[in-house]
């Protein structure tokens, strides 16, 4: 079974507007932490935002946030007033066993956003 | 400021000629990832070193191999490149707490003729 599911292959929005990227992960451990990534066609990896599964807020970074919702064991990408340079691959990752030291990140298979004027 | 460095950022090779690929990073983390990324696909974990002990993963083929002379540096040996490795290699570096988040590098695009 994948550990996390981005269901999402592409989405279209337009410049301005809000946009929501899904991702919903698969776990039995209690400790976990959620990243997203945004990969440009120039192919870096860029971090956008982290969510830990202790955390008590949602995390928030700039025009980025996270809608959390553990119960449903979703974690979706808010980008508010998307941008042309919005326009890139996001990915979904997740990170397990966070009590027993470093541990590694499993990816989703990502969603391309294309952003239009 | 603190980064990490991948050289060179594209490469081409031929099929079976031995290739290279390096990672430098700034930022002095104890841990270093080296990812297999084709095409419209998601990264995939080749193997990591946490300080010196290497980690491979279970599925990775013995023609990847990798070096880490020290904290800075790390590098990704293809001893016999097929077409099937012509990917974007993504060198990524945490520290060793495990709530860290990983910084990527810019990638090296490897093409094999």
């Amino acid at each position: 079974a994948q550990k996390i599911t981005q269901t999402q292959p592409g989405m279209f929005v337009q410049e301005k507007e809000a946009v929501t990227l899904d991702c919903t992960y698969d776990t039995s451990d209690p400790s976990y932490g959620l990243f997203w990534y945004k990969q440009p066609s120039s192919g870096e990896m860029i971090f956008l935002i982290y969510q830990g599964s202790y955390d008590q807020q949602n995390a928030t970074e700039g025009r980025y946030s996270l809608n959390f919702q553990k119960a449903r064991k979703s974690a979706n990408l808010v980008i508010s007033a998307s941008q042309l340079g919005d326009s890139a691959m996001y990915f979904c990752a997740m990170r397990e066993a966070m009590n027993s030291g470093y541990s590694t990140l499993t990816f989703g298979k990502g969603t391309m956003l294309l952003v239009s004027p | 400021d603190a980064m990490v460095i991948q050289n060179p950022r594209y490469q081409v090779t031929q099929f079976g000629k031995p290739v290279t690929l390096s990672c430098s990073q700034t930022l002095n983390h104890n841990v270093m990832y080296w990812y297999q990324q084709k095409s419209s696909q998601a990264p995939k974990l080749l193997f990591h070193y946490y300080d010196k002990d290497f980690n491979n993963e279970a599925d990775t083929p013995d023609n990847f191999q990798s070096r880490r002379p020290n904290t800075s540096f790390c590098f990704l040996d293809i001893r016999s490149p097929g077409l099937g490795d012509a990917a974007m290699y993504l060198c990524a570096t945490s520290r060793e707490n495990a709530g860290d988040t990983q910084y990527f590098g810019p990638g090296t695009r490897l093409t094999v003729l």
